[in-house]
């Protein structure tokens, strides 16, 4: 157990939907970073939160959105979706903000997105 | 270009050693990471290596030559519980030091 949690574990949407995924970091991790892993697929980065304010982005998607909380969990608003948006969601945490070389990501059990 | 090259997959078996290579081409160096990955499962932690040599932690080992852009992790006395994708990240110097990821290596363990 890393101590990242992430919330749904599972989700069933259709086209078109709008869904939200949730995560919250390990106690006194101000990094949260999103990746999204197609099936057999390597970890495409999407987004980095340091301490509420966004530090990186990769490859997002317009129809995609996050953000991180003054409590310092991070929701991922994911809208339009379509089918090629199924794929697992994983949040990973981190003490510090990319500065730090040796910082460690520590990944949630993720959310696994079906669109039908 | 970042490039991270990681072999897709290979076979092993249960009580012998295998070695997993990763050479990368990327702007800016600033550590190596190795991860795994059973499948449909969080990524873990394995190791950290940012200056050529050998690092080992029990089974698990990493080297790093940062001159040939090559790492490669050792798994001794193979265990069937390591079948699973082993991915390679590299920390860059481009966006707030973002890791570059491996497509992953998918380690098969036969008894």
């Amino acid at each position: 157990d890393s101590g990242v949690t992430q919330t749904p574990k599972h989700l069933i949407t259709a086209t078109g939907q709008r869904v939200t995924l949730r995560c919250s970091p390990r106690s006194g991790d101000l990094s949260v970073y999103w990746y999204q892993q197609s099936l057999d697929q390597g970890l495409q980065f999407l987004i980095q939160y340091y301490n509420g304010e966004e530090r990186a982005k990769g490859n997002i998607l317009e129809r995609f959105s996050a953000q991180q909380f003054p409590d310092l969990h991070s929701e991922l608003n994911l809208s339009s979706l379509e089918l090629g948006d199924s794929a697992l969601y994983f949040c990973a945490s981190s003490v510090a903000e990319g500065l730090d070389l040796t910082d460690t990501q520590y990944f949630g059990p993720g959310t696994r997105l079906t669109v039908l | 270009g970042q490039n991270i090259d990681q072999p897709t997959e290979m076979t092993a078996t249960e009580g012998a050693i295998v070695q997993i290579n990763c050479t990368y081409q990327t702007s800016g160096f600033n550590g190596l990471f190795w991860y795994q990955q059973h499948a449909g499962e969080a990524p873990t932690f394995l190791s950290y290596n940012v200056l050529d040599g050998l690092e080992e932690k029990g089974r698990f080992s990493s080297f790093l030559s940062r001159s040939k852009g090559y790492s490669y992790l050792l798994l001794k006395e193979l265990q069937m519980k390591d079948s699973a994708s082993y991915l390679c990240a590299v920390r860059g110097s481009d966006s707030n030091y973002q890791l570059i990821w491996g497509a992953g290596t998918k380690l098969i363990i036969k008894p």
